[in-house]
């Protein structure tokens, strides 16, 4: 069966410092990945997303991810963290031997101190 | 486009009630999901629609749960009867195809008393 797993339920860094959200799926092949971020109170919003090509894509807020095929891992990034930045972030696989949907992992949150 | 438009965004109802959600996909797009949010369980998608056709009701989880898509605008995902274990947010979303964006609504809270 597919699953998505995100290891870290809750993460605090301070406003500036550096992220790392990580992501692990587990696939055949390659699937398409996404990063979703949801806001308190509201819907998801899309990150970014990987379907082929290079490894490293950029999205939207300063953020970007890397797939590493071998690690089975799409961990997301941003350089330096604002506050506006605490939510809670999804990653997402959808694979068309899953039923043609997108699988969700159980997210992370995270908190920004000033 | 005014994005997927979930209403209402809250509903309280006592149990036994019958509990009607409804959801206006972007035009254009093929497809609609409906998910639920549960702090234990996390997003689950409950059923999808491919051109107003259900494709996947696996993850209803009981018979009192039923979806429709009567056109390409508008669906409704109905609770009869509702029961507090019910509670959560549900999220309607839509896309152009399944392998791409979906685009989320921003959810109907439920509260079953």
């Amino acid at each position: 069966a597919q699953s998505v797993t995100q290891p870290d339920i809750h993460i605090t860094v301070s406003e500036g410092a550096s992220l790392e959200l990580r992501c692990n799926y587990s696939y055949g092949a390659t699937p398409y990945l996404f990063w979703y971020v949801q806001s308190p109170g509201q819907g998801l919003q899309l990150l970014l997303k990987y379907f082929s090509g290079d490894t490293l894509v950029q999205g939207i807020k300063g953020f970007e991810a890397e797939f590493k095929r071998s690690q089975s891992s799409f961990n997301l990034r941003k350089p330096s963290v604002h506050w506006s930045d605490a939510a809670e972030y999804f990653c997402a696989v959808w694979n068309n031997n899953a039923g043609n949907m997108l699988t969700f992992g159980g997210g992370t949150r995270l908190m920004v101190k000033p | 486009d005014a994005g997927v438009i979930q209403s209402p965004r809250h509903e309280v109802t006592e149990m036994g009630q019958e509990v009607t959600l409804r959801c206006k996909p972007i035009s254009g797009h093929d497809y609609l999901f409906w998910y639920r949010q549960t702090m234990m369980r996390g997003l689950e998608l409950l059923i999808y629609f491919n051109n107003n056709v259900p494709i996947d009701d696996s993850g209803m989880p009981e018979d009192r749960f039923s979806a429709k898509m009567p056109n390409a605008s508008f669906s409704t995902l109905k609770i009869q009867p509702s029961e507090p274990r019910d509670s959560a947010v549900y999220f309607c979303a839509s896309s152009l195809f399944t392998n791409t964006e979906a685009f989320f609504g921003q959810g109907t809270r439920l509260t079953v008393v």
